[in-house]
């Protein structure tokens, strides 16, 4: 089984800023994929950056980069030079081959003017 | 191509009464997901299929849910006889099959159980 954990509910980042939501995950597969999406308060989610485990290069996606650390299973997002529009949910869900994706609860992302 | 749609966006019924709702997926994916997601959670796996074949379902999903996908293309979500519980977001994604595909949401369907 798959589990991912979103110890922060909720973060705050100046606009300009660059914010870092941290993402743990536990599986014992070998051949996985990592995610991040983003909920705005539409509701919609969007796919922000994807991650292949056995790539070791973190991907980068203009402003959003992750930092992928396999043996600790963490994989964390860095927004950099937040915007107004940054403002959402952040879930960062792992699927397996299967491509069943487990989401967290979600880190809520406020943007301060 | 327009993504992922779905309808009604919103939608209220008594107790008891019967929803479908109804997915669009972005036209060549063979494979789409359902998902519920409560207030202040992440969406939770219901079901999903590649083409018409329903391949997995939760255990999330109990008898009172359905869903088909008839000739691989839309898909509907039927909820018999809605409980208070049943209050939530449905969301439907698609996607190519194949390991790591990344899936594509739609904007949801909102049900409010009263």
């Amino acid at each position: 089984a798959q589990t991912v954990t979103q110890s922060q509910p909720e973060m705050s980042v100046q606009e300009a800023e660059t914010v870092t939501l941290s993402c743990t995950y536990d599986t014992s597969e070998s051949d996985y994929y990592l995610f991040w999406y983003k909920q705005p308060p539409s509701r919609q989610m969007i796919l922000v950056i994807r991650q292949e485990a056995y790539k070791q290069q973190n991907a980068t996606e203009n402003r959003f980069s992750v930092n992928f650390q396999k043996a600790a299973k963490s994989f964390s997002l860095k927004i950099s030079d937040s915007q107004l529009g940054d403002a959402a949910m952040y879930f960062c869900p792992a699927t397996n081959r299967d491509d069943k994706i487990i989401f967290g609860k979600g880190t809520r992302l406020h943007i301060l003017p | 191509d327009t993504g992922v749609s779905q309808n009604p966006r919103h939608k209220i019924t008594k107790r008891g009464q019967n929803v479908t709702f109804r997915c669009d997926p972005i036209s060549e994916h063979n494979r789409l997901y359902w998902y519920r997601q409560t207030l202040g959670q992440g969406p939770e796996f219901l079901t999903y299929f590649q083409n018409e074949a329903q391949l997995e379902k939760s255990r999330l999903l109990s008898d009172r849910f359905s869903a088909e996908r008839p000739k691989g293309s839309f898909s509907t979500l039927e909820i018999q006889r809605t409980e208070q519980g049943d209050s939530a977001m449905y969301l439907c994604a698609s996607s190519f099959s194949g390991s790591g595909e990344t899936q594509y949401f739609g904007p949801g369907t909102r049900l409010l159980v009263l």
